[in-house]
């Protein structure tokens, strides 16, 4: 069974920082391209930043440019997003999410639970 | 970047009756690119439609997907209980993943 466990959310003050960690298993984590998705409260998805599965190209969200790193360890089968520079507006719950593509067609095939970042002093 | 619109922004029905949620891009899509997503309250989305017409795995064939280039539909034929929830389109392409806005078809 595909299982994405986030950790490492917490409160955190503007121009802090925190590390979130994604934990995957039940497949074969470095065969994959992975995401990290956030929701802020009571608002929609937006697409954060993207790794691919050796870890050798990362793309980001403008909004998050320049502060949010992607990494993975696909020894550790983990995800990883180093956050500096928090803002209020990056408030929200972070869900890592697998990359499935067939060559042709792609989605977000699973999702793990979410880990909320709340930037507030 | 592309801009998904979706339409209207909530849905009020009956169980039993179909349901139909649109998405709207702002340049034409690749349809293979094309996804629907349900989310319900305090849970993570899960996947219902990839390549704008295929439904994933488990997903019951009450729902389907259509269309091409920057119009996309999302039927329900008939809503069942646990089908109110939040539904997300979105797309990828230029190295860029984008959601629209999100339609809530909420029990009337």
């Amino acid at each position: 069974e595909v299982q994405l466990v986030e950790s490492g959310g917490g409160l955190v003050q503007p121009g802090g920082s925190l590390r979130l960690s994604c934990a995957a298993s039940g497949f074969t984590f470095s065969s994959y391209e992975m995401n990290w998705v956030r929701q802020a409260p009571g608002k929609g998805l937006e697409w954060v930043s993207y790794i691919s599965s050796s870890g050798n190209t990362m793309y980001y969200a403008d909004s998050v440019k320049g502060r949010f790193t992607i990494s993975r360890d696909n020894a550790k089968n983990s995800l990883y997003l180093q956050m500096n520079s928090l803002r209020a507006e990056d408030t929200a719950i972070y869900y890592c999410a697998r990359w499935w593509s067939s060559g042709w067609y792609s989605s977000f095939d699973y999702w793990g639970q979410g880990t909320l970042v709340t930037v507030s002093s | 970047e592309i801009v998904l619109t979706q339409s209207p922004g909530t849905l009020s029905l009956s169980p039993g009756e179909g349901a139909t949620l649109s998405c709207r891009a702002s340049q034409s899509v690749s349809s293979s690119s094309l996804v629907w997503y349900q989310q319900k309250p305090g849970r993570a989305p899960r996947l219902l439609i990839y390549g704008a017409s295929s439904r994933a795995t488990g997903i019951p064939d009450r729902f389907s997907g259509s269309g091409s280039g920057t119009d996309f539909t999302l039927t329900i034929s008939r809503l069942e209980p646990e089908d109110f929830a939040v539904y997300y389109c979105q797309q990828y392409g230029s190295s860029r993943w984008t959601f629209g806005q999100g339609t809530k078809v909420e029990i009337k």
